[in-house]
């Protein structure tokens, strides 16, 4: 069974704080990872999308370090907003999608 | 427009109705996908297709909601013996299978089961 696991399940933050959170995903069998942000009743935003190992991709505060050999991303998020508070998904894309549960984060002021 | 559309864009039941939904993806892609969000909680994946194909299900999708994408194109989403606990924004987003499959999203459909 493929799983794309994401950790924690959810995070609360003081503004201000850097923070990070993991995809765990089975290394076989793999062609892109997305990381997605979803804030409540908007539709939800693409971030990065990353196919290789080693990649570093970075949007502002915001950025996601890719290992496809052990499994893993990061995404990081230095010096959290109160608007970065949203669910970050995880989707791997390879012989179909799997998708994660997402990390919802809140971010307080 | 060329974007993801969903119709309607709200909906308002009394609990026990059938309502659905449908999804108009960006026309040349093939994959469709359909989520839900609810007031407090995070967005969860309900399904999938590829072309007319439904690949992927959630076990959290109860026996009461059914999808269609009969000629891969449209999309149908139908709840029947609809409960409070359905009440949530339905989204629905489309990709290429090749490439890098990014997903673009519709603006939703917010469903009220009173």
């Amino acid at each position: 069974i493929l799983n794309v696991e994401q950790s924690p399940q959810s995070l609360h933050v003081q503004e201000g704080d850097s923070t990070n959170f993991t995809c765990s995903f089975p290394s076989s069998n793999f062609y892109a990872l997305h990381w997605y942000r979803w804030e409540t009743a908007k539709s939800p935003e693409a971030l990065f999308v990353m196919t290789l190992n080693g990649d570093e991709k970075k949007k502002g505060r915001i950025s996601a370090t890719l290992n496809t050999k052990e499994g893993y991303s990061y995404l990081y998020i230095k010096g959290s907003q109160p608007e970065d508070s949203a669910t970050y998904l995880c989707v791997l894309s390879g012989d179909k999608l799997i998708f994660g549960t997402g990390t919802r984060l809140q971010v307080f002021p | 427009d060329t974007g993801v559309s969903q119709n309607p864009r709200h909906k308002i039941t009394k609990r026990g109705q059938n309502v659905t939904f449908r999804c108009d993806p960006i026309s040349e892609h093939n994959r469709l996908y359909w989520y839900r969000q609810t007031l407090g909680q995070g967005p969860e994946f309900l399904t999938y297709f590829q072309n007319e194909a439904q690949l992927e299900k959630s076990r959290l999708l109860s026996d009461r909601f059914s999808a269609e994408r009969p000629k891969g194109s449209f999309s149908t989403l139908e709840i029947q013996r609809t409960e409070q606990g359905d009440s949530a924004m339905y989204l629905c987003a489309s990709s290429l299978v090749q490439g890098h499959n990014e997903q673009f999203f519709g603006p939703g459909t917010r469903l009220t089961v009173l």
